[in-house]
């Protein structure tokens, strides 16, 4: 069975620091795919990257960056320069293949806190 | 845009009250879920479907049902509405196919307190 799990459940950070929030994952099929989503007080999930197995680069987004190590299984997700609007809780999630359900295994979410 | 709609973002009901959350989409997906939101615990999947009428349990369907009579709209309903369902409701969808990774879209959720 497949299981997510964010270890850090509250990050506290001052602006412009850099982040890394933390994603561990199991999972027997060899091809998956791994999601972060990004929760504002609005309440709404905001959806952030896709990454299958079978891509094992970084990618960067702006500020944003995730790494994914299928040897670890992890797939950290790192805010560069760390902004108030950054202040949200962020979802790593899991989905497996064959699942034509499209059915996400969610983590128990990392709240980050940016201080001014 | 994908637009998810959740009809109620805050609700108040009584202890075994009959309570229907509403959930609509606009971009012709045929995948919908009613996802429960509690702290520490992250989402979990209650039910979802994949075409009108079709249903599936997902990892706590007890003390829910649900509806999709038509393909832009799933409903979630408690027939019996209890304090331990007090949560954050979160509906979504996405594009059905043979194998996963489509994105699934939130809508913006619904806080239900049962007193």
């Amino acid at each position: 069975a497949q299981k997510v799990t964010q270890a850090q459940t509250e990050i506290s950070v001052v602006e412009k620091e850099d982040v890394t929030l933390d994603c561990v994952y199991e999972t027997r099929d060899t091809t998956y795919y791994l999601f972060w989503y990004k929760q504002p007080p609005s309440g709404e999930l905001v959806f952030l990257i896709r990454r299958n197995s079978f891509d094992e680069q970084n990618e960067i987004s702006g500020r944003y960056s995730w790494n994914f190590q299928k040897s670890t299984s992890s797939f950290n997700f790192t805010i560069t320069a760390s902004q108030v609007v950054d202040s949200a809780v962020y979802f790593c999630a899991l989905s497996e293949a064959n699942n034509a359900g499209n059915m996400l295994t969610f983590g128990g979410g990392t709240r980050l806190m940016v201080k001014p | 845009d994908v637009k998810v709609t959740q009809s109620s973002r805050y609700l108040v009901k009584r202890t075994g009250e009959k309570v229907f959350l509403e959930c609509v989409q606009d971009m012709d997906h045929e995948n919908m879920f009613w996802y429960r939101q509690d702290p520490g615990l992250g989402l979990r999947l209650i039910y979802f479907s994949y075409d009108v009428k079709m249903k599936e349990k997902g990892d706590i369907p007890e003390g829910y049902s649900v509806s999709r009579e038509k393909k832009e709209r799933f409903s979630l309903i408690l027939e019996s509405a209890s304090t331990n369902q007090t949560s954050m409701y979160l509906c979504a969808s996405s594009l059905h196919s043979r194998l996963s990774g489509n994105t699934i879209y939130f809508g913006e959720g619904s806080w239900l307190t049962v007193v």
